[in-house]
């Protein structure tokens, strides 16, 4: 079946540093999702996206999708104590409707 | 703010106790979902139901029997669980039915079930 892959599992970071988290899914995706997670919360849907070569940015944040639509990353500049979290990727295969398979996600702290 | 509200957002039961688990949405979205996490790991998908039909049903044990009653509701009964069962329970919601890839989903946040 398919499998994303995330890494790295874990992160730390100083605040104002940068951060990249990727993702590597074992089948062709129709479009790429990420949500965020804080401590005790819910996972959270920050973007969708659709195209091949993708890029999208939300303020600090870029996100991209690779030519193949098998891989996406998403990159922090100048990370702050407000983007502590676990970063999920999710993906539906062509066939998988609305069957998402999530990432193992990757958790950030940032140290102020 | 989440606009898909669940209660309780905290439950302890006892493996021989019967309870469920509510969801509510009014974003008129067309399918619902039920997902389990536990600690660290991505949500796992149960139950989706699609126009208020199951469609998907993930191999979930019978002690876990999801009921939606209308567009707006989905419930998730619980009888004889295990320790093991105890997670944060996710609903979730999206704006068109279950079989169109292009969903974006929107969860709840979400009811911390504790078995003893």
């Amino acid at each position: 079946g398919q499998q994303v892959m995330q890494i790295p599992q874990y992160q730390h970071v100083q605040e104002g540093e940068d951060f990249t988290t990727y993702c590597n899914s074992s089948t062709t995706l129709s479009n790429i999702q990420w949500y965020k997670q804080r401590p005790g919360g819910h996972p959270v849907f920050l973007i969708q996206l659709v195209k091949s070569g993708e890029v999208k940015k939300q303020k600090r944040l870029t996100f991209q999708f690779g030519e193949a639509k098998k891989n996406s990353s998403l990159h922090i500049t100048a990370t702050q104590t407000t983007d502590v979290g676990t970063y999920f990727c999710a993906g539906p295969a062509w066939t998988s409707g609305s069957r998402l398979t999530f990432g193992e996600g990757t958790q950030l702290t940032v140290n102020p | 703010d989440t606009e898909v509200t669940q209660t309780p957002k905290h439950l302890v039961m006892g493996m021989t106790n019967k309870k469920s688990l509510k969801c509510e949405q009014h974003m008129g979205h067309r399918a619902m979902y039920w997902y389990k996490q536990k600690a660290k790991k991505p949500p796992e998908l149960m139950f989706v139901y699609s126009y208020e039909k199951l469609s998907i049903n993930e191999s979930v044990p019978s002690r876990f029997s999801p009921e939606c009653p209308n567009s707006s509701l989905l419930n998730l009964h619980l009888h004889a669980l295990q320790p093991e069962d105890s997670a944060l329970y996710l609903c979730a919601s999206s704006q068109q039915g279950a079989s169109w890839s292009g969903n974006t989903i929107y969860f709840g946040e979400g009811s911390w079930l504790t078995v003893v």
